[in-house]
């Protein structure tokens, strides 16, 4: 079965810290990419970061990246310097079969 | 700059009666996708459209209808809506190329009463 398993349903850390959320996945695609995407509350979910599978370079958005480690199926989202607007929900999912992880609620504390 | 467009952004219905919540985009998208997403929840995906070519999820009841007059536009029907299908109902676009990445509008939260 293709899958993406979050197993962190919440954490919070304080600002400025650096938060590493996990995901995995398991899929029988060859070439697919993954993302993160973040759902602040009450608000629009976005695009936070994307990594193709071929690529073997980790994907990097400013304060954001990702650690993709193929073999293992993982595909964690590193913040570094967080800030209190990264207080959200934040979703992994890959592009094969529109499938989501059930989700990481992050809050950050002042 | 291009967007995708919910309206309206809160609905709010009776036990039975049909309703109808829209979305438009300026992308230029082949691909719209409706999920219906509950508190704290993953969004799930009810259907999507490949240009006209409708994609209904296995497990989307016969209650929830879409339609795609043009490239723009989709809309989402329930038909008789019960409590249950109180939710954020998200629209959300891609190119359908490779990257498949989703653009998501702002949801419309829809109340039964």
């Amino acid at each position: 079965a293709q899958t993406v398993t979050q197993s962190q349903p919440e954490m919070s850390v304080q600002e400025a810290e650096t938060v590493t959320l996990s995901c995995t996945y398991d899929t029988s695609e060859n070439n697919y990419y993954l993302f993160w995407y973040k759902q602040p509350p009450s608000r629009q979910m976005i695009l936070v970061i994307r990594q193709e599978a071929y690529k073997q370079q980790n994907a990097t958005e400013n304060r954001f990246s990702v650690n993709f480690q193929k073999a293992a199926k993982s595909f964690s989202l590193k913040i570094s310097d967080s800030q209190l607007g990264d207080t959200a929900m934040y979703f992994c999912a890959g592009n094969y079969q529109l499938i989501w992880g059930a989700g990481t609620k992050l809050i950050i504390k002042p | 700059d291009a967007m995708v467009i919910q309206n309206p952004r809160y609905q709010v219905t009776q036990f039975g009666k049909p309703v109808t919540l829209s979305c438009s985009q300026t992308l230029n998208h082949n691909v719209m996708y409706w999920y219906q997403q509950k508190s704290s929840q993953a969004p799930k995906l009810l259907f999507h459209y490949y240009d006209k070519d409708f994609n209904n999820e296995a497990d989307t009841p016969d209650n929830f209808q879409s339609r795609r007059p043009n490239t723009s536009f989709c809309f989402l029907d329930i038909r008789s809506p019960g409590l249950g299908d109180a939710a954020m109902y998200l629209c959300a676009t891609s190119s359908g190329g490779r990257t498949n990445t989703q653009y998501f509008g702002p949801g419309t939260r829809l109340t039964v009463l």
